[in-house]
């Protein structure tokens, strides 16, 4: 089956580091995706992992650990634009192509 | 860069009329278009997948008769919604990855489907 476990919401401070935790059971694994999804809106990319270990970009960090089914998303210095859902997304490759398997997001409010 | 549009961005009908959406990339080929749906504070599921010149594979669940997708050419994609119902009231979204194994998805800005 495919499962994909991260926090319903969470709060932060601005200027504060805030870290989104994301486990994940899925039958195929190729690539973990962070989405960003301010309400209303459509999601837009933050980070890709593939091997293990530390991506980092700007303010944005993303880690991964294939053999514990883990990730998180690190964002620093918070902003008050920074609350929005954020989702881990799972890429698995099943029937003949890549989809991509989403969390149910993580909402973050970031309050001064 | 790689840009999605959707159109229209949103819709209300009346229940039993049926709503096409339309996908476009606006500056790249995609070879895959992928359309969600979502419902307030839910994540984004994975309704069908769209490859150009042959028919969508569906998830389970989703119903092809009733979605019908079409995607006739490198750049477009359209989601019919048949014979609609208050209970199709949703958020569709689309993606497009620019090649077959492409890591990203780069998504629309979604289209807000209202039933009466």
């Amino acid at each position: 089956g495919q499962n994909i476990d991260q926090p319903t919401e969470m709060t932060a401070t601005e200027g504060a580091i805030v870290q989104i935790n994301c486990t994940y059971q899925t039958s195929g694994f190729n690539g973990l995706f962070w989405y960003q999804q301010h309400a209303g809106e459509a999601p837009t990319f933050l980070s890709y992992n593939v091997l293990d270990g530390l991506e980092e970009k700007g303010r944005f960090s993303s880690f991964l650990s294939r053999s514990k089914g883990y990730s998180y998303l690190l964002l620093k210095e918070l902003q008050m634009k920074d609350s929005a859902s954020y989702l881990c997304a799972v890429r698995g490759f099943s029937g003949g192509y890549n989809k991509l398997i989403f969390g149910a997001g993580t909402r973050l409010a970031v309050h001064p | 860069g790689a840009v999605v549009s959707q159109h229209p961005s949103w819709v209300i009908c009346k229940s039993g009329t049926s709503v096409k959406i339309e996908c476009r990339s606006l500056d790249f080929q995609a070879t895959t278009m992928f359309w969600y749906r979502q419902f307030p504070k839910q994540s984004l599921m994975l309704m069908a997948t769209s490859n150009e010149g042959s028919k969508a594979t569906y998830e389970q669940g989703v119903e092809k008769d009733k979605f019908l997708i079409n995607h006739a050419s490198l750049t477009l994609s359209t989601l019919t919604v048949t014979s609609a119902h208050p209970e199709d009231s949703s958020f569709y979204i689309c993606s497009a990855t620019k090649d077959r194994g492409q890591e990203t998805q780069y998504f629309g800005p979604g289209t807000r489907l209202l039933v009466l």
